[in-house]
């Protein structure tokens, strides 16, 4: 199975910060990556696939970069509504595992 | 608007089985795959199965191999999960989710639509 790695796995920001979250592949995945958003008692929303790909209705402050082994999200000026904890999933194989999540507070 | 409606709350004792029923609406329920995935008390997202509803074929995480049973029923568009021999650590919230729409157009395995979740708590 492929490993997902994430840091940092908390990080302390303000709102208008920028923040960047790393996610990392135990083995090469090309852009088969794709970031989530989840808020406390809430499903997780799809925020970014193929690593760099916005999803539909999400703002245009949420970024994403990387191939092979490195990726990054990017929020480019936290608001008040995007405290909440990350995760990165890889689909490049089965099982399609996530990040150990990284929560912004 | 895509939904996915789950089954609510379950109390299983240790050893015993669970199925949640997962049911879809909004969209054609044989074109988009569904996917299980589940999230244990402070813990991290874990992906466990994938089924395509047309033909039914579906793919699991090897450490639920044995105990994991995804069907479905396209008469009703519903997607079930059911895992055996429940342990205490499978206590957990369940959710069920669709394939996103858009990492169709670039084929890759994402989900865009997620149901509410289903607690199930194993405890003797």
């Amino acid at each position: 199975d492929i490993q997902m790695t994430q840091s940092p796995s908390s990080v302390s920001a303000s709102v208008g910060d920028r923040v960047t979250i790393t996610c990392r592949a135990s083995r090469a995945i090309s852009t088969w990556l794709g970031w989530y958003q989840q808020k406390p008692g809430r499903a997780p929303q799809l925020l970014i696939y193929a690593a760099s790909s916005l999803e539909s209705g999400v703002p245009s402050r949420f970024s994403g970069s990387g191939s092979g082994t490195e990726f990054t999200l990017t929020i480019t000026s936290l608001q008040p509504e995007d405290f909440a904890t990350y995760y990165c999933q890889q689909s490049n194989s089965l099982p399609f595992t996530f990040g150990p999540g990284t929560k912004v507070d | 608007q895509v939904q996915l409606v789950q089954s609510g709350a379950e109390v299983k004792k240790p050893g015993a089985s669970v199925k949640v029923s997962c049911k879809a609406s909004g969209y054609i329920f044989t074109d988009y795959d569904v996917y299980w995935v589940r999230q244990g008390p402070g813990q991290a997202l874990e992906w466990m199965a994938r089924i395509h509803p047309r033909g039914g074929g579906t793919n699991y995480a090897g450490r639920f191999q044995g105990r994991l049973t995804v069907t479905r029923d396209t008469s009703i568009s519903t997607v079930y999960m059911q895992l055996a021999n429940l342990r205490s650590d499978d206590t957990a919230v369940y959710y069920c989710a669709r394939e996103s729409a858009a990492g169709r157009i670039v084929a890759g395995d994402y989900f865009d639509s997620w149901g509410q979740g289903t607690l199930v708590t194993v405890s003797s």
